[in-house]
């Protein structure tokens, strides 16, 4: 069964103190690695898809990598309005490839 | 290019009762997943849409059901409400058939009392 693990669980920066986050996951065949931001009472938001070892994408203050185990999302001087919860979710390349497995987030507030 | 919408915000009803929740897919999307979101969980697969069939499912009793129709937009009917169905219900669209991102809208918030 794939699962996925994030910690922690909750993370408490001041404004501009870099930190990271991760995930880390089991699952038979890996066909991609999300990672969402979710505000509360809302949808998650789409930040990344990484598909293999090495890979790294960035987008603003965000840098999320990706390793056979684990993948970290990096969090550059970040501001308040960074604060949401951040959702790591795996797609099996095998017969269950049809759904997300998510983690149950990290609560990430930025004090300003 | 319209996002993922979903009907209603918020949805009280009580023990027993049934329920139908609405989805409408991404623009040019033909893929809808439905997720369960308990408060402080991740999102739960609870099944999802193909070209109007049932292409997987979650670990999900049968009284969760779905429906997508010809414009892929999707309807999630929960029978026999219980307490614990109370949660924040996503729907999620993406491009083709496992193609990896998943696009989600803002959710159905369903209290059962």
């Amino acid at each position: 069964e794939d699962q996925v693990t994030q910690s922690p669980e909750a993370l408490r920066l001041q404004e501009g103190e870099s930190s990271s986050l991760n995930c880390s996951y089991t699952v038979s065949g890996l066909r991609g690695l999300f990672w969402y931001r979710q505000d509360p009472g809302k949808g998650p938001e789409f930040l990344f898809t990484l598909y293999s070892a090495g890979e790294e994408k960035e987008k603003e203050r965000l840098k999320a990598t990706l390793t056979k185990k684990e993948s970290f999302l990096h969090i550059t001087a970040p501001k308040p309005e960074d604060s949401a919860t951040y959702l790591c979710a795996v797609q099996a390349s095998g017969g269950s490839n049809y759904k997300l497995t998510f983690g149950k987030g990290t609560l990430l507030t930025v004090n300003p | 290019e319209t996002g993922v919408t979903q009907s209603p915000t918020h949805l009280i009803k009580t023990r027993g009762q049934q329920v139908t929740l609405r989805c409408s897919s991404q623009s040019g999307h033909n893929t809808v997943s439905w997720y369960q979101q308990a408060l402080g969980q991740g999102p739960q697969f609870i099944f999802q849409y193909y070209r109007e069939e049932e292409n997987g499912r979650g670990n999900f009793p049968p009284r969760f059901s779905g429906l997508q129709f010809p414009n892929y937009s999707s309807e999630l009917n929960v029978n026999a409400l219980e307490l614990d169905d109370s949660a924040l219900y996503l729907c999620a669209s993406s491009l083709e058939l496992a193609f990896g991102e998943q696009y989600f809208g803002p959710g159905t918030r369903l209290t059962v009392t």
